[in-house]
């Protein structure tokens, strides 16, 4: 079954920096790769996804690249904030209708 | 998006009693849903597979006489813990998607804090 690695599992940079969350999945069948945000005690969040007929999706500061070949995908925060502070989640699917699989996930914190 | 309730959002419960947790798709059908655990600062788990109308299917290690899941409807799934530990404690969440293709997102249940006392 599907493996999804994701690295580092903290980080933590300086409010306007840039954060970079990387993951790896194993299954070359996956087609649809989520990133989550999830705050303590509730559901996680989607903040971006792509499939993988896209090499690279963005939306205001986040970004999410996807190289297909090397099988791994990561997420690219800009200019962080303070808000950002969280902890994020990848994740991999194949088919529709299939579970997603998660990695460990990354405790982001931005110092102001 | 589409709108997934999972009830109860906390339970408490004694040690060898069952709970039972809701996973309700609001405004969709779902022929399958997941159950996922999420121990304190962990990842999520998936537990199983719930299939509408059949049997659901169990990942590795997880014990399906200890969680019965049951998916009577195209809109409701329930994850019973049977005889619960103090090991069960946890937070279990479910998910559903639109299953036909383009539809991709997965949406989550608030989740559900079992602590076993």
């Amino acid at each position: 079954g599907e493996n999804v690695e994701q690295h580092p599992s903290t980080l933590s940079v300086q409010e306007g920096d840039s954060a970079v969350i990387k993951c790896t999945y194993s299954d070359s069948a996956s087609n649809y790769f989520p990133w989550y945000k999830q705050e303590l005690g509730k559901r996680p969040q989607l903040i971006i996804d792509i499939r993988s007929n896209v090499g690279e999706k963005k939306d205001q500061r986040i970004a999410v690249t996807l190289n297909k070949t090397a099988k791994h995908f990561s997420l690219h925060i800009t200019e962080t904030q303070p808000e950002d502070s969280a902890v994020y989640f990848c994740a991999a699917r194949g088919q529709a209708g299939t579970a997603l699989i998660f990695g460990k996930g990354t405790t982001l914190s931005v110092s102001s | 998006g589409a709108v997934v309730s999972q009830h109860p959002s906390r339970v408490i419960c004694k040690s060898g009693t069952s709970v039972k947790i809701e996973c309700r798709s609001l405004d969709f059908q779902a022929t399958t849903m997941f159950w996922y655990r999420q121990f304190p600062k962990q990842s999520l788990m998936l537990m199983a597979t719930s299939n509408e109308g059949s049997k659901a299917t169990y990942e590795q290690g997880v014990e399906k006489d200890k969680f019965l899941i049951n998916h009577a409807s195209l809109t409701l799934s329930t994850l019973t813990v049977t005889s619960a530990h103090p090991e069960d404690s946890s937070f279990y969440i479910c998910s559903a998607s639109v299953s036909e293709w383009p539809y991709t997102e997965a949406f989550f249940g608030q989740g559900t804090r079992l602590t076993v006392v």
